[in-house]
């Protein structure tokens, strides 16, 4: 089971906003860079954000990254159809048992 | 600019051994400044990280995966590879290869990120 807790589902109507949390310790998201992933129907995830709010070329300023803490969230705005996806967090953790990247439980995200 | 894609077989017996090939095209597996991963996802279910090697043949693996796990690299083919023994179906899954960048700060903290990724490749463990 993942060390990284995202809520299972968000959903709002389209030019809405939504934003997903993943919460995590410090062990993990308290003392390590968050990145995000999308990842639409039957395809490979892709990288949304990375170094909790730098966004790679071509992806839009939609979307934006931040963390707090021991907890990080993802935030979109304008929401499309085409957002429909699977959204996941991503760190690395220092533990010795989950030593290693780590991934959040994931978020399915729904335009209404 | 960099692509991934894997290869292998898709069909593999329990308690064989899975072995995967991902070839990176459109720059050099030993450039630097990239990790090499192997990440999966149980049919429905969330991301893994297998673990990943640098070019020079460091390797990290994931702690659940460790004795069962064996990335590989060749610099010749532009190919990093995985080998997973002794599978069961709870090893079914798409398996996915990703560059990867890494560092750690001046503060000590870990930058970690996955772009690209191949196209994923699903491997059903079965008799």
């Amino acid at each position: 089971q993942s060390v990284l807790t995202q809520p299972p589902s968000v959903s709002a109507a389209p030019g809405q906003k939504v934003t997903i949390s993943c919460s995590g310790s410090s062990s993990n998201i308290g003392n390590n860079y968050v990145s995000w992933y999308q990842q639409l129907p039957g395809t490979a995830p892709k990288l949304l954000i990375y170094e909790n709010n730098k966004r790679p070329s071509g992806i839009p300023d939609r979307f934006s990254g931040s963390k707090s803490g021991t907890s990080a969230t993802l935030g979109i705005t304008g929401l499309q159809t085409g957002d429909e996806a699977d959204y996941y967090c991503g760190t690395w953790d220092s533990s010795l048992s989950a030593g290693g990247e780590v991934f959040g439980t994931g978020t399915k995200v729904t335009v209404l | 600019q960099v692509q991934l894609q894997e290869s292998g077989p898709g069909l593999v017996k329990p308690s064989q051994t899975l072995s995967l090939t991902c070839t990176v095209s459109g720059g050099s597996i030993s450039s630097g400044g990239y990790y090499w991963s192997w990440i999966r996802q149980h049919p429905g279910k969330g991301l893994e990280w297998i673990g990943y090697i640098y070019y020079s043949g460091s390797t990290y693996y994931n702690p659940s995966l460790k004795s069962r796990v064996t990335i590989s690299v060749d610099t010749s083919k532009n190919q990093f590879s995985l080998k997973l023994s002794s599978v069961t179906a709870a090893d079914t899954a798409v398996y996915y290869c990703a560059g990867t960048r890494g560092y750690y700060d001046s503060s000590g903290y870990r930058n970690n990120w996955f772009d690209p990724w191949g196209q994923g490749t699903l491997v059903t463990v079965s008799s």
